[in-house]
């Protein structure tokens, strides 16, 4: 399977515990996203990364969240003291590069990572 | 203010059944994308639209952009149990190629 992958799928936590999230995109996407959704709702941006280089962060991302990337492959999304408005399905989505002969503009999701937190 | 308004909120019709649902903005948009989601998946794109007035047809769905390429809508003919899930309009901002998703429509499909 070539598709974006992320892990774990569901997560429950207590308040107050740090919590990490990986995600492994289509190999040959250079650019991958972060999106957070809460339930019924659309995804929001969090973040996105063009190869290694974290080129945006959403005000949404607060000092308690880390994502990197740091050799333009996998990342990794990192909460740390969660509060129960963390609880969310954390998206994460890779693209191929802008302009290319492949790019339609459009993201490829994975299927989240669910954090609960009690 | 969202910058993509969805509406309505959540839609439940029977088999059979046809539904719009409609993605609006005071913004002019270079392009439109529309993703479904299913529970407990990542959302999947359907079709982008580009060009004001543009209707695509993906077998039972028809998406139009408007002329002004302010809104959009999505409309299903004879929906089926299938067809449920999360409808999303979404628009791409070119620098980045960040998505920027509308609250979505959920459409439920009784058998």
């Amino acid at each position: 399977d070539t598709g974006v992958s992320q892990d774990p799928r569901h997560k429950i936590t207590k308040r107050g515990q740090n919590v990490t999230f990986r995600c492994d995109p289509i190999s040959e996407h250079n650019r991958l996203y972060w999106y957070r959704q809460t339930l019924g709702q659309g995804p929001e941006f969090l973040t996105y990364f063009q190869n290694e280089a974290q080129l945006e962060k959403s005000r949404l991302l607060s000092d308690r969240f880390s994502a990197e990337r740091p050799k333009g492959s996998f990342s990794t999304l990192e909460i740390q003291r969660t509060e129960q408005g963390d609880s969310a399905m954390y998206l994460c989505a890779s693209s191929s590069p802008p302009g290319g002969e492949w790019n339609t503009g459009e993201l490829f999701f994975g299927e989240g990572s669910r954090l609960t937190v009690l | 203010t969202q910058l993509l308004e969805q509406s309505p909120q959540f839609l439940s019709i029977q088999e059979g059944e046809n539904l719009t649902v409609y993605c609006n903005s005071s913004s002019v948009f270079s392009s439109l994308q529309w993703y479904r989601q299913e529970p407990g998946e990542g959302p999947v794109l359907l079709v982008t639209v580009v060009t004001g007035g543009e209707v695509k047809k993906l077998k039972r769905l028809t998406f139009q952009f408007g002329d002004a390429r302010k809104d959009s809508s999505l409309h299903i003919t004879a929906a089926q149990p299938g067809d449920t899930g999360l409808y999303l309009c979404a628009t791409l901002k070119a620098a980045g190629n960040k998505l920027t998703f509308g609250g979505g429509t959920r459409v439920l499909v009784k058998p």
